[in-house]
């Protein structure tokens, strides 16, 4: 059982557009959730995270926003630029070892 | 500033052979260290984490094993290698349940 699904495989979306990428989680103890950027060959490098204790948080094009009725989250890149090309992690935390459970990545890609 | 170093980059094993993978961290002390694997078009999947030197945790059943003998030094180890190990390994760190670092990953190609 997937426990953190990301339902889209791929987005494509012209540079200046809004992208948003989407999440769902089935664990209730799920209480961190977490925006990782992958480029081919490299590892992740994180991007945004939030606490169950909030619904939005903002830093720079990047916003996340949970809603933890609907065990949802999603994140919205504003504008979409060439360079957010990438895939995309979500991943949810639940334990103080800090162990994340990945979704399987939504591919953006930005065209010119 | 911290830094975390992962290698080889690739590798090519044929199966049945042992497998070692390294991973070191520097510029922090008693983190908490990851393993993961990347089956092409898939997500990260969790093989093992430690807490702290000796402290391994296997989340799936698998061929691998890990040993962590330093505090920023985790291994991830093989006796016979399986087609099925075959991927992109990589060896994350965290302080914290707030973020991981990851390191630039190993591709494995059995054969």
């Amino acid at each position: 059982d997937q426990q953190v699904k990301q339902n889209s495989p791929s987005l494509s979306v012209q540079e200046g557009r809004i992208s948003i990428l989407n999440c769902d989680y089935t664990n209730s103890m799920f209480d961190y959730f977490l925006w990782y950027k992958k480029y081919p060959a490299e590892g992740p490098t994180f991007l945004i995270s939030i606490s169950s204790i909030k619904d939005k948080n903002e830093d720079g094009r990047f916003t996340v926003f949970l809603n933890k009725s609907a065990k949802h989250l999603s994140l919205h890149i504003v504008p979409s630029q060439p360079g957010d090309s990438a895939v995309y992690f979500c991943a949810a935390s639940g334990d103080n070892a800090g162990k994340s459970t990945f979704g399987d990545g939504t591919t953006l890609t930005v065209k010119p | 500033s911290q830094t975390i170093h992962q290698w080889p980059a690739t590798l090519v094993q044929p199966v049945g052979s042992p497998l070692s993978l390294e991973c070191t961290v520097e510029g922090t002390s008693n983190p908490n260290l990851y393993w993961y694997r990347q089956a092409a078009g898939r997500g990260l999947q969790l093989l093992f984490y430690s807490v702290g030197i000796g402290q391994i945790s296997s989340e799936v059943p698998q061929n691998l094993s890990a040993s962590r003998p330093q505090d920023r030094q985790f291994i991830l180890s093989s006796k016979k290698l399986l087609l099925s190990d075959s991927g992109f390994y990589l060896c994350a760190w965290s302080v914290s349940r707030k973020r991981q670092y990851f390191g630039p990953g190993t591709r494995l190609t059995v054969l």
